[in-house]
């Protein structure tokens, strides 16, 4: 079975300081993709990236950058100057590479608060 | 491209009536998941949908239910409601095995 696990419930960091949220992950697959979502208070979940299971580049997007060790079983997400803009929950995932098989399994989320 | 579009979008129902809800997928994506959010269980697979065919479900009772269209539009209907179904309920669609992109999600409150 697979499982996914946010240990932070809540975040808050003042206004321009850089924040990681931690995600671990279980699943007996050889292959599969690691997500990350972000949900803002209106509710909708935006797509921040996915990551192939072969593939263990840190990745970096502006302002955000992700950290995959297999060797742990972690996918973590850095925020670098965090803005008011960046508040919401995040939600890592994970599903099977299986083509017939995508469903997401979620960890609880990280309530993520910036203050200005 | 236009987005995940959800009906409606909020809704009010009492216990023992049953609800559908309505997803429309990003122009050519043929899978359709849904979701469910609450509180207290977080973020739980429904069910997913593939040309017209259910290829996956989640662990739910039986009074959840769901189909697709040729269009890929795809409803899903909740009999017998509980107050325990009272949730915000989240489509996504992908092309195939691609990222699952998701709508705004029908909060459904039962009262």
């Amino acid at each position: 079975a697979q499982k996914v696990t946010q240990a932070q419930t809540e975040i808050s960091v003042v206004e321009k300081e850089d924040v990681t949220l931690d995600c671990v992950y279980e699943t007996r697959d050889t292959t599969y993709y690691l997500f990350w979502y972000k949900q803002p208070p209106s509710g909708e979940l935006v797509f921040l990236i996915r990551r192939n299971s072969f593939d263990e580049q840190n990745e970096i997007s502006g302002r955000y950058s992700w950290n995959f060790q297999k060797s742990t079983s972690s996918f973590n997400f850095t925020i670098t100057a965090s803005q008011v803009v960046d508040s919401a929950v995040y939600f890592c995932a994970l599903s099977e590479a299986n083509f017939g098989n995508e469903k997401l399994t979620f960890g609880t989320g990280t309530r993520l608060t910036i203050i200005p | 491209k236009a987005g995940v579009t959800q009906t409606p979008r909020y809704l009010i129902k009492t216990r023992g009536q049953q609800v559908t809800l309505s997803c429309s997928p990003i122009s050519g994506h043929r899978s359709v998941s849904w979701y469910q959010q609450t509180p207290g269980q977080g973020l739980q697979f429904l069910f997913e949908y593939f040309s017209e065919t259910q290829r996956n479900k989640g662990n739910f009772p039986g009074r959840f239910s769901g189909r697709q269209f040729s269009n890929s539009r795809s409803e899903m209907n909740v009999s017998t409601l509980e107050l325990g179904d009272s949730a915000l309920y989240l489509c996504a669609s992908s092309f195939g095995s691609e990222t699952q992109y998701f709508g705004p999600g029908t909060r459904l409150l039962v009262l």
